[in-house]
């Protein structure tokens, strides 16, 4: 079984400074690891995913995530965050059958 | 591309009524489809698993009577809450994917389920 921590619950930000939202995550075999954003009552939206290949990944709306083999970490990044950045972001993981784990989330709060 | 339409995005009902919730995968062929359940603040719990013309595998501590699924298409699966009941309040999500693993899942919107 694979499991997902966020280690951050909540990250308050001024807008145009950089964020990192940490995650790691346990299995005992090869996953693909994603991560959504979550707007108000809104389902979730695919911001990135790493399946093989390069281990630095880049999504839309300017973010990126790196995933660390070693360190069984997937942590996502954005240089530069505007306000509509402010949303949840969910860490997840999948093995076989497409079935996700997730994290608890990560509230992101963008301030002027 | 992968749009998943869910609907309705909110109801409000009595106590008692059963309310149906579609998932729509609009334009690519959902071999798998997936309900979720979100209570305030918290992240996503998976309620089960549907494969088109196949039952639906429940998660541990999900009643199977009591959240009836469908998925008769490979695009469309409903999530029947039987008899509901104030308890059952809470924000439905059903999300959508092809292939065996490496192919991520595409979430609709979410529904809004309130019970008086």
């Amino acid at each position: 079984a694979q499991s997902v921590t966020q280690l951050d619950s909540q990250v308050p930000v001024f807008e145009e400074a950089p964020v990192e939202l940490r995650c790691n995550y346990s299995s005992s075999v090869s996953v693909y690891l994603f991560w959504y954003v979550q707007y108000p009552n809104q389902g979730l939206q695919l911001l990135l995913k790493y399946l093989s290949g390069s281990t630095l990944v880049k999504g839309i709306n300017g973010f990126e995530a790196e995933f660390n083999k070693s360190q069984t970490s997937f942590h996502l990044r954005k240089p530069s965050v505007h306000i509509s950045d402010t949303a949840e972001y969910f860490c997840a993981v999948s093995r076989l059958r497409n079935k996700l784990s997730f994290g608890a989330g990560t509230t992101v709060t963008v301030r002027a | 591309g992968a749009v998943v339409s869910q609907h309705p995005s909110r109801v409000i009902c009595k106590s008692g009524t059963s309310v149906k919730i579609e998932c729509r995968s609009l334009d690519f062929q959902a071999t798998t489809m997936f309900w979720y359940r979100q209570f305030p603040k918290q992240s996503l719990m998976l309620m089960a698993t549907s494969n088109e013309g196949s039952k639906a595998t429940y998660e541990q501590g999900v009643e199977k009577d009591k959240f009836l699924i469908n998925h008769a298409s490979l695009t469309l699966s409903t999530l029947t809450v039987t008899s509901a009941h104030p308890e059952d309040s809470s924000f439905y999500i059903c999300s959508a994917s092809w292939g065996n693993g490496n192919q991520p899942q595409h979430f609709g919107d979410g529904t809004r389920l309130s019970i008086l």
